[in-house]
C-alpha cells in the first residue's frame, strides 16, 4: 500500500485568489493523478502528474487554470487559480503502485467566497 | 458519455444481511475494476480489485463479480455491519496511463 499525506485539508478562499495543494507520498511512484469532486458528484480526473515531464491534463482542464508540479518521485503540487465559486470542490491526489489497487490522500475540501 | 455507471443512487440493507451494489462499463477496454468506500471529509479507501481476466475476486466480507459479456460487475458485502454505511464507488481503468473511470457512486446505509 501506500500512504499519502495531502495538505491543507480544507480552506476558504476568496474569488480571484489562488491556493496550492501539496501531496507527499511515503513511496517512489512513477504516476500521480489529481482528481475533482465536485459537490453531489463523482470523482473527475484533472490531470497525470509525471515526473521530469509536463502533466497530462484531461479534456476540459488546462494547464493556466490548474498548474501541477512534479519535482520528485514522491510529491506533487496542484495549484487552483483565480478561483471562482464554481471551484469549490474536494481535491485529491492519487498513487497506483500497480493495476490492481489505487491509493487516495484524504483530499482538500476548498470552498471560494 | 458516462462510461462507467451505478445507477442506484441509495441502498438500505439490514444488518447482517447481504449488500449487492452494481456497475455496468461500456468500454471493453478497460482491464481492472477497482471498488472504494468513502466517507464524507475523507478521501476514498480501496476496498478491492478486480482484472478483466477473473470473474470473481473475494477478500473477507467483500466479494467482487465480473460479468465481461453484459459489460457488469458487483460487490458483495456479506454479513452486512452499520460501520459500512458509506459511499461505494466502482472505478474502472484502461491500459493506457493506468488513470481511473469512476461512478456516480451508490450511499450504502446499514440499519441496526
Amino acid at each position: 500500500s501506500a500512504v499519502i499525506s495531502q495538505k491543507p485539508s480544507r480552506d476558504i478562499c476568496q474569488r480571484g485568489t489562488s491556493l496550492t495543494i501539496q501531496c507527499q507520498v511515503d513511496s517512489q511512484v512513477t504516476m500521480m493523478f489529481w482528481y475533482r469532486q465536485q459537490p453531489g458528484q463523482s470523482l473527475t480526473l484533472i490531470a497525470t502528474a509525471n515526473q521530469g515531464s509536463e502533466a497530462t491534463y484531461e479534456s476540459g482542464f488546462v494547464i493556466d487554470k490548474f498548474p501541477i508540479s512534479r519535482p520528485n518521485l514522491t510529491f506533487s503540487t496542484l495549484t487552483v487559480s483565480n478561483m471562482s465559486p464554481e471551484d469549490s470542490s474536494i481535491y485529491l491526489c492519487s498513487v497506483t503502485p500497480t493495476r490492481l489497487e489505487a491509493f487516495f490522500g484524504q483530499g482538500t475540501r476548498l470552498t471560494v467566497v | 458519455d458516462q462510461q462507467v455507471k451505478q445507477n442506484s443512487p441509495s441502498l438500505s440493507v439490514q444488518e447482517g444481511r447481504i449488500s449487492i451494489l452494481n456497475c455496468d462499463y461500456t468500454n471493453s477496454m478497460f482491464d481492472y475494476f477497482l471498488w472504494y468506500k468513502k466517507y464524507p471529509a475523507e478521501g476514498p479507501t480501496f476496498l478491492i480489485s478486480i482484472s478483466s481476466i477473473k470473474d470473481k475476486n473475494e477478500d473477507g466480507r467483500f466479494t467482487v463479480f465480473l460479468n465481461k459479456s453484459a459489460k457488469h460487475l458487483s460487490l458483495h458485502i456479506v454479513p452486512s455491519q452499520p460501520g459500512d454505511s458509506a459511499v461505494y464507488f466502482c472505478a474502472a481503468s484502461a491500459p493506457q496511463g493506468g488513470k481511473l473511470i469512476f461512478g456516480q457512486g451508490t450511499e450504502l446505509s446499514v440499519k441496526p
